[in-house]
């Protein structure tokens, strides 16, 4: 099955700073990659996702990218704000119906004022 | 209410007792799943429900019951829990997907669940 595994599992950066977290999926089937923001004592909220026929996708602060050949795919968000403290979690789709979304660990991003 | 609604928020419960997570979506989604959270943890699937038949149990416990009685509510029943299964119960939901495509999936807030 697909695993995906997510980088750093806690990133501090200073305010106004960029973050970026790395994930990587082993099924080069997979075709659709959320990324989702889970704010403490909420459940997860997706924030942006991406399909296998586009490299880049951007919404405003936010920005994904995508490597298919080297099964990678990264979320940036640039001038970060106090409110993008919280985990997020990178997913990747590799078909064969409902139940074919698997999460990475997540990444606890901490915005030092 | 609108989105994935969740009751209730926090339970905690003895290992001898019984009890029922209830989730609800307003989204007029066709499947319903149930996540377990557990700390350091990916989101771990528990189950899957797709036009209200499980498709997916993903060797579950026999102490976790689903149920799903029609496409806009899910129930995780509970017995003789362990103290291990102390978590974060998250629901959500999604439109099947179909051929290719892929809908994203919708979260409720969660169940914090405590067994002692």
């Amino acid at each position: 099955g697909e695993n995906v595994e997510q980088h750093p599992s806690t990133l501090s950066v200073q305010e106004g700073d960029s973050a970026v977290i790395k994930c990587t999926y082993s099924d080069s089937a997979s075709n659709y990659f959320p990324w989702y923001k889970q704010e403490l004592g909420k459940g997860p909220q997706l924030i942006i996702d991406i399909r296998s026929n586009v490299g880049e996708k951007k919404d405003q602060r936010i920005a994904v990218t995508l490597n298919k050949t080297a099964k990678h795919f990264s979320l940036h968000i640039t001038e970060t704000q106090p409110e993008d403290s919280a985990v997020y979690f990178c997913a990747a789709y590799s078909g064969g119906g409902a139940d074919g979304l698997t999460f990475g660990k997540g990444t606890h991003l901490i915005i030092q004022p | 209410e609108t989105g994935v609604t969740q009751t209730p928020r926090h339970l905690v419960m003895g290992m001898t007792n019984k009890k029922s997570l209830k989730c609800e979506q307003h989204l007029g989604h066709n499947a319903m799943y149930w996540y377990k959270q557990s700390a350091k943890k990916p989101l771990e699937l528990m189950f899957v429900y797709s036009l209200e038949e499980r498709v997916e149990n993903n060797s579950v416990p026999s102490r976790f019951s689903p149920e799903c009685p029609n496409s806009s509510h899910l129930f995780l029943h509970l017995h003789t829990l362990q103290p291990e299964d102390s978590a974060l119960y998250l629901c959500a939901s999604s439109q099947v997907p179909t051929g290719a495509s892929y809908n994203e999936q919708f979260f409720g807030p969660g169940t914090r669940l405590t067994v002692l």
